[in-house]
């Protein structure tokens, strides 16, 4: 079974606060995604990575940043968090996508 | 402007009976149908999928129909079951997209006792 790990379920930061989500996946995926789920919007795109050190911007890239250092971990960046990115965070790998279960990021 | 439209924001179904979910699609480049099911703080899980070449697939308790003149694939589930309620997701992918998806807004489904 594919196993999508993120590092927090629960997260409260402060504005203008630098914030690291972490996602790690273990089977050797090329393909990894960050979306974030709002009510009555469905999952948006934020970054998605195909391989180590690629990144391609999604539907709402602002905002945010990517880094893949290596396979197995994509981490999404907050460079100056701000109350509208108050959400849920979800990682995805592979196709079709296995999930983590996501961060409740709360931006006050 | 919105590719995958599911035009019902909830939906509720007797226990026992068939519950029908609607998805509908503007590309028709789509080559590729995915149907995922979301519990609240628990990350969407992968149900089932179809491709574009087919019209049906089924899965235990689980169906899905693709109607390309339509654009549009619905997910049947019978009989429905009280774990079965959750937020349901249409999303659909495009060959040489680096398996990008393209989502609904999702559809709540509540299955009453």
């Amino acid at each position: 079974d594919v196993k999508v790990t993120q590092s927090s379920r629960y997260l409260v930061k402060r504005t203008g606060e630098k914030v690291f989500l972490e996602c790690v996946q273990d089977m050797d995926h090329e393909n990894m995604f960050w979306y974030r789920q709002d009510p009555g919007l469905g999952l948006r795109l934020i970054y998605f990575s195909y391989d180590v050190k690629m990144k391609e911007k999604g539907d709402i890239p602002e905002g945010y940043s990517v880094s893949r250092e290596k396979k197995e971990r994509f981490s999404l960046i907050l460079e100056s968090a701000s109350t509208n990115q108050t959400s849920m965070y979800l990682c995805a790998s592979s196709f079709p996508q296995h999930f983590g279960d996501g961060t409740r990021l709360s931006i006050l | 402007d919105q590719q995958v439209k599911q035009n019902s924001p909830s939906l509720s179904v007797q226990e026992g009976r068939i519950s029908i979910l609607n998805c509908d699609y503007t590309n028709s480049m789509f080559d590729y149908f995915l149907w995922y099911k979301k519990y609240p703080a628990e990350g969407p899980t992968f149900l089932i999928s179809i491709s574009s070449i087919k019209d049906k697939n089924e899965d235990g308790r689980f169906t899905v129909f693709l109607n390309k003149s339509a654009k549009h694939l619905s997910l049947h589930i019978v009989p429905s079951q009280p774990g079965d309620s959750a937020v349901y997701f249409c999303a659909a992918s495009l060959m040489d997209s680096n398996y990008q998806l393209i989502w609904g807004a999702g559809t709540k489904l509540i299955i009453k006792p």
